[in-house]
């Protein structure tokens, strides 16, 4: 069974605070992606990396950023936190060709 | 890029009656549809996919039609129960990348018992 796990669930922060979540996958695979899902714009890819310390950007990636120094993990750092950026973010990892596995989810506040 | 349009964003049925999710896409080389299903306080699940080379998938009370030349897709779900409520996205890859997927904006099925 795929296990994909991020670091909080529930996350609030102030505006202009430099925020990190994490994402930790247990199955080796090549492909992470991070995602935000807001009510009616379904899901958003922000940014994804196909192997370590590679990584490209999705459809969205202004103030945001990636980190990928291990295969199984990968993390979104948001350098100054504002309001529009609260929002669920959701991280998913794949092998090529197949199928996304996501993870429960961080439901980030910015207050 | 990819764009996916998903219709209706809402979809109310009664137990037991059949529901249609219609997604179409842009891009004539995507090759790659999946559907995914998010129960309310979950994370989206796989529920079926389907490659540009068959036309349709089934699997139970669920299946997958595309048709390739009007580049649309769409999710039948027959004999609905109460636990098919979510919500539902379709999502399709675009033929310049291996890895990206581009997501409609989801529909939230609710079955009424």
């Amino acid at each position: 069974d795929v296990k994909v796990t991020q670091s909080s669930r529930y996350l609030v922060k102030r505006t202009g605070e430099k925020v990190f979540l994490e994402c930790v996958q247990d199955m080796d695979h090549e492909n992470m992606f991070w995602y935000r899902q807001d009510p009616g714009l379904g899901l958003r890819l922000i940014y994804f990396s196909y192997d370590v310390k590679m990584k490209e950007k999705g459809d969205i990636p202004e103030g945001y950023s990636v980190s990928r120094e291990k295969k199984e993990r990968f993390s979104l750092i948001l350098e100054s936190a504002s309001t529009n950026q609260t929002s669920m973010y959701l991280c998913a990892t794949s092998l090529t060709y197949n199928e996304q596995f996501f993870g429960p989810g961080t439901r980030l506040t910015v207050l | 890029g990819e764009n996916v349009e998903q219709h209706p964003s809402t979809l109310s049925v009664q137990e037991g009656d059949s529901a249609v999710i219609k997604c179409t896409y842009s891009d004539s080389a995507s090759n790659y549809f999946p559907w995914y299903k998010q129960e309310l306080g979950k994370r989206p699940q796989l529920i079926i996919d389907i490659r540009s080379n068959v036309g349709e998938k089934k699997d139970q009370r669920i299946a997958v039609t595309l048709n390739k030349t009007a580049k649309h897709f769409s999710l039948h779900i027959t004999e609905t129960q109460p636990e098919d409520s979510a919500v539902y996205f379709c999502a399709a890859r675009g033929g310049g990348s291996n890895y990206k997927l581009t997501f409609g904006k989801g529909t939230l099925l609710t079955v009424n018992p």
